[in-house]
């Protein structure tokens, strides 16, 4: 069983449409909780962190975390084109964090 | 404030040579981690440092090797490379506690032919 794992995709959403990525990870013990986007090409950015069950807000993005069933989920609302990018989900046990392979989402205009 | 800085961008090398890829962490972090990520996948962690000691690794075996200097800045070496090395290399810099999560360098793509 892979440690952090993620539906690879495709997802496609229209323009404006809410985009839900989600995540499910094995280690009980974890501790932090991260989404990173990563445009075609380049490295990974910091989008979102969540730390305690229950949603955070971030403008249009929300983080969701549910440590009972080990699953972590980043909804997009008002999805645009320049969303277009591959999602990880990362999840931090001890001193690793733990990268899942990602989901490509295509927002199309 | 300079964020995390890799070098070189990219890198052809012949297989059983070795590499040294540099990385200097973003001002105010101490703590860099080294990731291996091929195309199509997720990073794989490969090692973090912090003081200057290698504090956790992944599975990877011991022709990769680091080191980190007094100004927190590090150095990822890998020996006898193999094709299956070819990989984008990213570096990414933390506080100690990693709670805030990893600001990511541009990488260095390895290319061993």
């Amino acid at each position: 069983q892979k440690e952090v794992e993620q539906n690879s995709g495709p997802l496609s959403v229209p323009e404006g449409a809410i985009a839900s990525l989600n995540c499910t990870y094995s280690d009980r013990v974890s501790q932090s909780f991260f989404w990173y986007r990563q445009y075609s090409g380049k490295s990974p950015e910091l989008i979102m962190s969540i730390y305690s069950n229950g949603d955070k807000e971030d403008g249009r993005f929300t983080a969701q975390l549910n440590k009972a069933s080990q699953y972590v989920s980043l909804l997009i609302r008002d999805s645009q084109p320049s969303d277009s990018a591959t999602y990880l989900c990362a999840v931090m046990g001890g001193f690793k964090t733990i990268f899942g392979a990602g989901t490509r989402l295509f927002v199309k205009a | 404030d300079a964020g995390v800085t890799q070098s070189p961008t990219h890198l052809i090398k012949t297989r059983g040579q070795q590499v040294t890829l540099r990385c200097s962490p973003k001002s105010g972090h101490d703590t860099v981690s080294w990731y291996q990520q091929a195309l199509g996948q997720g990073p794989q962690f490969i090692f973090q440092y912090y003081e200057e000691e290698e504090r956790q690794r992944g599975n990877f075996p011991d022709r990769f090797s680091g080191h980190q200097f007094p100004n927190y800045s590090s150095e990822l070496n890998v020996n006898a490379l193999l094709l299956g090395d070819s990989a984008l290399y990213l570096c990414a810099s933390s506080l100690v506690s990693g709670d805030y999560g990893y600001t990511f360098g541009s990488g260095t793509r390895l290319t061993v032919v």
